[in-house]
């Protein structure tokens, strides 16, 4: 069984530009969660992506955005980076909100995020 | 809306000595809890969850929770520290739709050999 995993490990941008992560979520997981976590700080939640369908969002504007595609693996978009989007990126995946696995969530490794 | 409260972002232990990371969780409607383990450039494992069963919740790793409602409590414990016990601890919240999680902001556990 394939755990979560995302890519790229580490990316470098500049301010204003845009950025695409990449997850794929653990096999029979139909829902994956996007989480920012700053340095030294707690994960702070992004979206969540239920069967291709956004079911939940934080407190993050909209030029964060994401998709869900029917195989479940999900992107996250930023767009005009800014200096405080620098942060580690988590995905995580989970049977899913309805399936009876409450918070079962399982998380990839992170993408690194550094914007100059 | 839902929050959680880690009180004390570094805590310190001599192996063998018992581990005790505290966590409040502020909920308006009942709440499932959780915590998480994060070690040093890794994802996050989920050590043990609460989500409306027993209140006292066996984990991984010999960690332990008690889910306390009288003092919207859910603190972390383990009899006996061991030098891999050294990472950060995360609580979490969501509610019973599961499309909203709040993490605390972290105790960093050291353990002293």
């Amino acid at each position: 069984e394939t755990g979560v995993t995302q890519s790229p490990t580490h990316l470098i941008k500049t301010r204003g530009q845009q950025v695409t992560l990449r997850c794929s979520s653990q096999s029979g997981h139909n829902t994956v969660s996007w989480y920012q976590q700053a340095l030294g700080q707690g994960p702070q939640f992004i979206f969540q992506y239920y069967r291709e369908e956004e079911n939940g969002r934080g407190n993050f504007p909209p030029r964060f955005s994401g998709l869900q595609f029917p195989n479940y693996s999900s992107e996250l978009n930023v767009n005009a980076l800014e200096l405080d989007d620098s942060a580690l990126y988590l995905c995580a995946s989970s049977p899913g909100p309805r399936d009876g696995s409450m918070g079962e969530q399982f998380f990839g490794p992170g993408t690194r995020l550094t914007v100059l | 809306a839902q929050s959680v409260t880690q009180l004390g972002s570094h805590v310190s232990v001599s192996e063998g000595a018992l581990v005790l990371l505290r966590c409040n969780y502020s909920s308006s409607v009942p709440p499932y809890l959780f915590w998480y383990v994060q070690y040093p450039n890794q994802g996050l494992q989920l050590l043990l969850k609460y989500t409306s069963a027993a209140t006292l919740v066996k984990g991984i790793n010999g960690f332990e929770a008690e889910f306390k409602k009288s003092e919207t409590s859910f603190h972390l414990t383990k009899p006996s520290a061991h030098m891999s016990d050294a990472a950060e601890y995360f609580c979490a919240v969501t509610t019973n739709t599961g499309n909203q999680f709040y993490f605390g902001t972290g105790t960093s556990l050291t353990v002293i050999p």
